[in-house]
C-alpha cells in the first residue's frame, strides 16, 4: 500500500537559493505535519496541517520558511535564500484527523553548501 | 527547538539482555509516543501511552505513562540485532496538535 512519500531524497543546494520539498501524504489522511532533524538530534516540530489550513505555525524558524497544502493533499515546505544551517533531513508526517498514530515519510535530505 | 530529556544517549548492549530508557519532561503531556527510526527512514510508531500510569507491551516491548504525566519509560526484553536503531519518545501537549520528541537513544546490539 502507499505510504508517505517524500521528495526529492535528497538536494544539495547553495547558500541564498531556495528549495521546495514535497509530500505526498497517505489518502484520506487529514492531518500532516512537517519536522525538521539535524544530524544526531530528535525531531523538530515546523508546522502542522489540518486539511488545508494551518493551526500551529509556531515551529518554522524564520520568515524564510513556509509551508502550504493543497486539496487536502500534497504539501511543500519552501525554503527561502537558505543557510548552511537549514541543512537537515526534513521528515513529514500525515494521520486521520485526532489519531495518535502519524506515518511518517522517508524524509529528504538537504545539503546548504 | 524544544525536546525531551531522553536517557541514556546511546548504549551498547548483548544480544538477549534487556533495555530501558526513559524520558522526562518539565511540562505534562496527555500523550506519550514511542518511535523507532531505522537509517535513512522515518519513524515508526512502537507503543501509544495514553493515561497516566498506563503500561502497555508489543510484543517484547513494554512502555509505561508515569503517574506524574511528567516521564515515561521504554523497556525492551530479551534484545536481538535487530534492535538496533534510534528511539525516540514524543509527548503531546495538552489541547494542542504538537508533538514534542525526545533527543533519542541509539541502541547497539553486539550478537
Amino acid at each position: 500500500g502507499a505510504g508517505v512519500s517524500q521528495s526529492p531524497s535528497n538536494k544539495v543546494t547553495e547558500k541564498g537559493k531556495d528549495v521546495e520539498l514535497r509530500c505526498d501524504p497517505i489518502s484520506g489522511h487529514t492531518a500532516l505535519y512537517w519536522y525538521r532533524q539535524s544530524l544526531g538530534q530528535g525531531l523538530e516540530f515546523l508546522i502542522y496541517f489540518q486539511g488545508n489550513s494551518a493551526p500551529d505555525k509556531s515551529g518554522l524558524p524564520s520568515d524564510r520558511f513556509s509551508a502550504e497544502r493543497t486539496g487536502g493533499s500534497v504539501s511543500t515546505l519552501t525554503i527561502q535564500r537558505t543557510q548552511q544551517e537549514d541543512s537537515a533531513v526534513y521528515l513529514c508526517a500525515s494521520s486521520f484527523e485526532g489519531r495518535n498514530e502519524q506515518f511518517f515519510g522517508p524524509g529528504t535530505r538537504l545539503t546548504v553548501l | 527547538g524544544q525536546q525531551l530529556n531522553q536517557s541514556p544517549q546511546s548504549m551498547f548492549i548483548q544480544e538477549g539482555e534487556d533495555v530501558s530508557m526513559n524520558c522526562t519532561s518539565s511540562s505534562i503531556f496527555n500523550t506519550w509516543l514511542w518511535y523507532k527510526q531505522d537509517p535513512g527512514e522515518g519513524p515508526v510508531l512502537l507503543i501509544a501511552l495514553y493515561k497516566a500510569g498506563e503500561l502497555t507491551s508489543n510484543g517484547r516491548l513494554t512502555a509505561q505513562f508515569g503517574i506524574t504525566r511528567k516521564d515515561s519509560f521504554l523497556n525492551i526484553s530479551a534484545s536481538i540485532p535487530s534492535d538496533v536503531g534510534i528511539y525516540f519518545c514524543a509527548g503531546q501537549y495538552p489541547g494542542t496538535y504538537k508533538y514534542i520528541f525526545g533527543t533519542g537513544t541509539r541502541l547497539k546490539v553486539l550478537a
